[in-house]
């Protein structure tokens, strides 16, 4: 089947550097899309992989290795405001599915 | 300009009853995905429009969920007879293009909740 695993729980403090791992069991797929979503809030994109290696987007990097199956989200300079759920989502799946992991509810402290 | 709209805002329903959920999709976007969420768990995919066309129903739970979309805009999900565990949240994206970085543009969401 197509599944996507991520932690559950990543508990850092504000000014570190925390990384959230996506490992997936799906093929054929576009690229690994990375998404954060406050409480009660909807879905923001963050970034997007289609090609292995790192991208990044100011604070935030997400890097993709599709021969090991996996890839992260790196946080810099955490801030209490990135207190979320962060969800990885492959796309493209069957040409047209996006599917999500769980989401990593990423808890950060002073 | 807006972003993606969905309404109503919450629906609470009998078990057994009908519901009609609907999005508004960013203009221009052709592409249009239907997602259900419960609580504190990932986006479950039920269904894709790419303009009006829905190639792939596969992700609808059952046959009682059934969408639509006119043309390039308004998509409608349907839930007929109502279950309890059909209570979640549904949440509607857009996206100019399907596949590669298609960066998708959610919506507010409808909170369901069947008694």
């Amino acid at each position: 089947g197509q599944s996507l695993e991520q932690p559950s729980e990543v508990t850092a403090v504000e000014g570190a550097i925390v990384q959230i791992n996506c490992t997936y069991q799906t093929s054929g797929f576009y690229g690994l899309s990375w998404y954060q979503q406050h409480d009660g809030g909807a879905p923001t994109f963050l970034s997007y992989n289609a090609l292995d290696g790192l991208e990044e987007t100011g604070r935030f990097s997400s890097f993709l290795s599709r021969s090991d199956s996996y890839g992260y989200l790196l946080l810099q300079e955490l801030q209490m405001k990135d207190s979320a759920s962060y969800f990885c989502a492959v796309s493209g799946v069957g040409g047209f599915k996006t599917i999500f992991g769980a989401g990593t509810r990423l808890f950060v402290k002073a | 300009g807006a972003g993606v709209s969905q309404s109503p805002s919450n629906k609470v329903t009998e078990k057994g009853k009908d519901v009609e959920l609907r999005c508004d999709p960013i203009s221009g976007h052709t592409a249009l995905y239907w997602y259900r969420q419960r609580l504190g768990q990932g986006l479950e995919f039920l269904i894709y429009f790419q303009g009006n066309s829905a190639p792939d129903k596969s992700g609808l739970p059952s046959d009682r969920f059934s969408a639509e979309r006119t043309g390039e805009s308004v998509s409608t999900l349907t839930i007929q007879r109502t279950q309890q565990e059909d209570s979640a949240v549904y949440l509607c994206a857009s996206s100019i293009r399907t596949g590669g970085a298609n960066e998708q543009y959610f919506g507010p969401g409808t909170r369901l909740t069947v008694t």
